[in-house]
């Protein structure tokens, strides 16, 4: 069964700070995402990341994954206070000929000015 | 262009009543989801349609039952709803046309049992 997690589940940071959320699933996936969730509101997709070694930036979020580590991580430079969300990393699977996204459990992140 | 709408957003129900909860998209994707949504557990499937008249069961599929009549629709429903249905639930839907399964969600539907 594929398992997603992801570390640290809430993280406060003060405005200007970096840091690195981490994102580890069970078996092997070619594809992984990462979506962002604002309170009482839906989820929006930030990156998709279709290979080994793939790296994709937007502002100050950079997003990269290590297929054979089945790792993903999501760098924040230089936060800023409307970063504050909560983000979700998401994994396919494929069982008997579909697919499905599971998700990990987000990592709520509060910036502090 | 509208991408992923839910209906109803909001809904009060006591225990036992049943209710059907509507995904409509747009954009002619194969995949449609629905998940729930409580604290602490991220997001969780229920129930998932591979395409027109599939349908198959996800990670906490009990007592609840979904429909796929048509391609743009995904029915999620109670038949005898509970407490422990109390929840954010969310639909999303995706395409495989391009090798690309990026889901994009509705603006979920806020549900409490009583």
């Amino acid at each position: 069964e594929l398992k997603v997690e992801q570390n640290p589940l809430f993280l406060s940071m003060q405005e200007g700070k970096n840091y690195t959320i981490y994102c580890n699933y069970s078996t092997t996936s070619d594809r992984l995402y990462w979506y962002r969730q604002d309170p009482g509101k839906s989820l929006e997709s930030l990156f998709v990341l279709l290979s080994n070694g793939a790296v994709k930036q937007e502002g100050r979020l950079m997003a990269s994954l290590d297929t054979k580590a089945r790792l993903s991580t999501l760098h924040i430079t230089a936060a800023v206070h409307d970063l504050s969300a909560t983000y979700f990393c998401a994994v396919d699977r494929k069982q008997g000929g579909s697919e499905k996204l599971v998700f990990g459990k987000g990592t709520k992140l509060t910036v502090n000015p | 262009n509208a991408g992923v709408t839910q209906t109803p957003k909001f809904r009060v129900l006591k225990t036992g009543q049943s209710m059907t909860l509507l995904c409509a998209q747009d954009m002619n994707h194969e995949y449609m989801y629905w998940y729930r949504q409580d604290p602490g557990m991220g997001l969780r499937l229920i129930h998932y349609s591979v395409g027109e008249g599939t349908t198959a069961k996800g990670e906490v599929p009990d007592g609840y039952n979904v429909s796929r009549l048509k391609k743009q629709n995904f029915l999620l429903g109670l038949e005898s709803a509970a407490p422990s249905q109390t929840s954010v639930y969310f639909c999303a839907s995706s395409s495989r046309v391009l090798g690309n399964t990026e889901a994009f969600f509705g603006q979920g539907t806020r549900l409490t049992v009583v």
